[in-house]
């Protein structure tokens, strides 16, 4: 079975454009959260959905939003680029919204932002 | 909110060599994870262990959420075993399935 997949891997980007990130969860699994990990720190919640719905914001600014899609994919757009949004940026799928509830991580996107 | 603090933040080991990396949170869980992540970034899954013990291989984990701490034992380690070790919780409050991450411990094994 397919694990959790993400595009695009790398990105490049300048200071004030947008960027789309895409995640699609394991089969069957109807959560999707995304985390942001700078280099040195752990991985920091930003959203979850689950059911299309939102269920979770982390303290992350307006210029973050997100959306789930029928098939339980996501995206992560951010508008209006900082250099400080440069990160790994991670998505991670799970079956259930909360509880027992154990997450998987696909493999990132990594986001440069000059 | 919830606290997890890892240690150590670092540990260097020759290979072989046994390890434990402990995991202490501030309040209650529904759910713990211990995490290897590769060179690459990709966080692999170690272990779902909210609570009690579980053993896969060289590497086990026990958790004990009255005292709220987690160990992850690495016995007989191997260079491939270099990397960060990330600890996870989902609060006992949430209901939102978002996981708080420690700082991590990096582990470098040396042949």
């Amino acid at each position: 079975d397919a694990g959790v997949t993400q595009s695009p891997t790398h990105l490049i980007k300048t200071r004030g454009q947008h960027v789309t990130l895409r995640c699609s969860p394991i089969s069957g699994h109807k959560s999707v959260s995304w985390y942001q990990q700078v280099l040195g720190q752990g991985p920091q919640f930003i959203f979850q959905y689950y059911e299309k719905e939102e269920r979770g914001r982390g303290n992350f600014p307006d210029r973050f939003s997100a959306r789930q899609f029928p098939n339980y994919s996501s995206e992560l757009n951010v508008n209006a680029l900082l250099l400080g949004d440069s990160a790994l940026y991670l998505c991670a799928s799970s079956l259930r919204g909360s509880g027992n509830n154990e997450q998987f991580f696909g493999p990132g996107t990594r986001l440069t932002v000059l | 909110g919830i606290q997890v603090e890892q240690s150590p933040p670092d540990l260097i080991l020759q290979e072989g060599a046994n390890s434990t990396l402990r995991c202490n949170f501030s309040d209650s869980v529904n759910n713990l994870q211990w995490f290897h992540q590769n060179p690459w970034g990709q966080l692999i899954n170690l272990f779902y262990i909210p609570s009690g013990t579980k053993q896969n291989g060289r590497l086990s984990a026990t958790t004990v959420a009255t005292e709220r701490y987690s160990l992850l034992y690495i016995s007989s380690s191997q260079t491939t075993d270099s990397g960060v070790y990330f600890c996870a919780v989902e609060p006992g409050s949430s209901n939102t399935g978002k996981l708080i991450f420690g700082q991590g411990t990096t582990l470098q094994v040396k042949p």
